[in-house]
């Protein structure tokens, strides 16, 4: 049960673009459309983003995208604003009732 | 509107027991499945015990499979992570979450502290 792996950080200025991969398996992400994303501010409780690879809950802005190819997960944020400024997680089911983390990226606001 | 409040975190010395809480309201607690995450100081989210919505199934990751047990009170709605064997590396902040149709954990707790040291 090996955490997925993702960049350890990430920046982008106001307005930009940025994208965060998460890469793993074929047990996991590659077995299983079955990738979440969670925004989390320290201190407070995670916050689902985008959930099923790239489906978002309602309330979820839609500047947050997802996206798979193979098993590797990308989390894309548009229209940067300074509110984003977190940590980011990715999560895939890994079967057996089981779920594996990504390492967690942080991303600046410049 | 759906809240999961942790307790029962604190200091513990190795090798010592805890039990953590999880008070589940806004929802009906037996329609669905629910999970603990933890997350230890500078280190990233953690996946740690799931119970399915009907409860015939838990999961544990390898890490604390044997030491941990995750079990349910329906007619309380308390979800509840009674912890033996604690080590040092069980130091985290451990998070109640709630876990939709597909997998995803749509809700979170705001998390309860423990640490294990001597």
């Amino acid at each position: 049960q090996s955490a997925l792996t993702q960049p350890a950080s990430v920046s982008g200025s106001p307005g930009q673009s940025i994208t965060i991969s998460c890469t793993g398996t074929s047990s996991d992400i590659g077995g299983y459309n079955l990738v979440s994303w969670y925004q989390h501010h320290p201190g407070k409780a995670p916050k689902l983003l985008i959930y099923e690879v790239n489906r978002r809950p309602s309330g979820v802005s839609n500047r947050f995208s997802g996206s798979q190819s193979g098993s590797t997960a990308s989390l894309t944020i548009s229209g940067l604003k300074a509110e984003d400024e977190a940590d980011y997680y990715c999560c895939s089911y890994a079967g057996s009732l089981t779920w594996l983390f990504g390492g967690g990226t942080k991303l600046t606001v410049l | 509107e759906v809240q999961l409040v942790e307790s029962g975190g604190g200091l513990v010395q190795p090798g010592g027991s805890l039990r953590l809480s999880c008070a589940a309201s806004g929802f009906t607690f037996s329609s669905f499945a629910m999970s603990w995450v933890r997350q230890a100081p500078g280190k990233g989210l953690e996946w740690v015990s799931a119970f399915t919505f009907s409860g015939d199934t838990t999961s544990y990751a390898d890490s604390v499979r044997g030491r941990f047990t995750i079990s349910r009170d329906k007619s309380k709605n308390m979800l509840y992570l009674h912890m033996n064997s604690l080590r040092a590396d069980d130091t985290a902040v451990y998070y109640c979450a709630r876990r939709g149709d597909t997998s995803q954990f749509d809700y979170w707790g705001q998390g309860t502290l423990v640490t294990v040291s001597s």
